[in-house]
């Protein structure tokens, strides 16, 4: 599985903007961009997931550079509850098979109030 | 999204019982569930991929005589912890996909997970 490489913590602001990057210069051209946040004690959530365009949902952005070896989270307005662990994960996108999600460290998001 | 449930939600064993831990895909057919475990400050690592109809796929370094895993149905896969001990103590997680097209993308949901401590 190709690598994926967040920061490790990083702290914002409620209701600043947040940008959450990611580096995974290994990507292969079927890999889809994956991003989910896990809160304490819960359950990943799928956030977003993009293959070469920049995505907008009703959570986040997703950015993806154009040689497609870095993304970025951003999180338009933080609130108190989107403290959590965000996990950035590529998964093949063609092969049935491979499609799993391995889960990386994550970038632990503190938001003060 | 799709929902995904777990059954318990925590349990607590003595060392050398079995527990068997369910997940569920509430609204949809998977026909591949996925079983990862975490300790604590560490990051979700995949145990197994249960195939229904099919025996899983464990990862390297899991047991697959210790976890027992079986995916009956398409909406139920089941996590058997054989002969428990303290070292098994963790947070067991699986998920679901919606199964699609082969090539092309479909969607993974994330249980809430299973806290299992074991005495």
């Amino acid at each position: 599985d190709a690598k994926t490489t967040q920061p490790n913590s990083m702290e914002s602001n409620e209701e600043e903007p947040v940008h959450l990057p990611c580096n995974h210069s290994t990507i292969s051209g079927t890999d889809y961009i994956h991003w989910y946040r896990q809160l304490p004690s819960q359950g990943p959530e799928y956030v977003i997931h993009g293959l070469t365009s920049n995505v907008n949902n009703r959570m986040a952005s997703l950015a993806i550079a154009e040689d497609r070896k870095s993304s970025t989270l951003i999180l338009h307005r933080a609130t108190l509850r989107d403290a959590a662990v965000y996990y950035c994960i590529l998964r093949a996108g063609i092969i049935q098979g491979a499609q799993k999600l391995v889960f990386g460290q994550g970038t632990r998001l503190t938001i003060n109030p | 999204g799709a929902v995904v449930s777990q059954h318990p939600s925590r349990v607590i064993c003595k060392s050398g019982t079995s527990v068997k831990i369910e997940c569920r895909s509430l609204d949809f057919q998977a026909t591949t569930m996925f079983w990862y475990r975490q300790f604590p400050k560490q990051s979700l690592m995949l145990m197994a991929t249960s195939n229904e109809g099919s025996k899983a796929t464990y990862e390297q370094g899991v047991e697959k005589d210790k976890f027992l895993i079986n995916h009956a149905s398409l909406t139920l896969s089941t996590l058997t912890v054989t002969s428990a001990h303290p070292e098994d103590s963790s947070f067991y997680i699986c998920s679901a996909r919606i199964p699609g097209l082969a090539g092309l993308y479909n969607e993974q949901f994330f249980g809430p997970g299973t806290r299992l401590t074991v005495l």
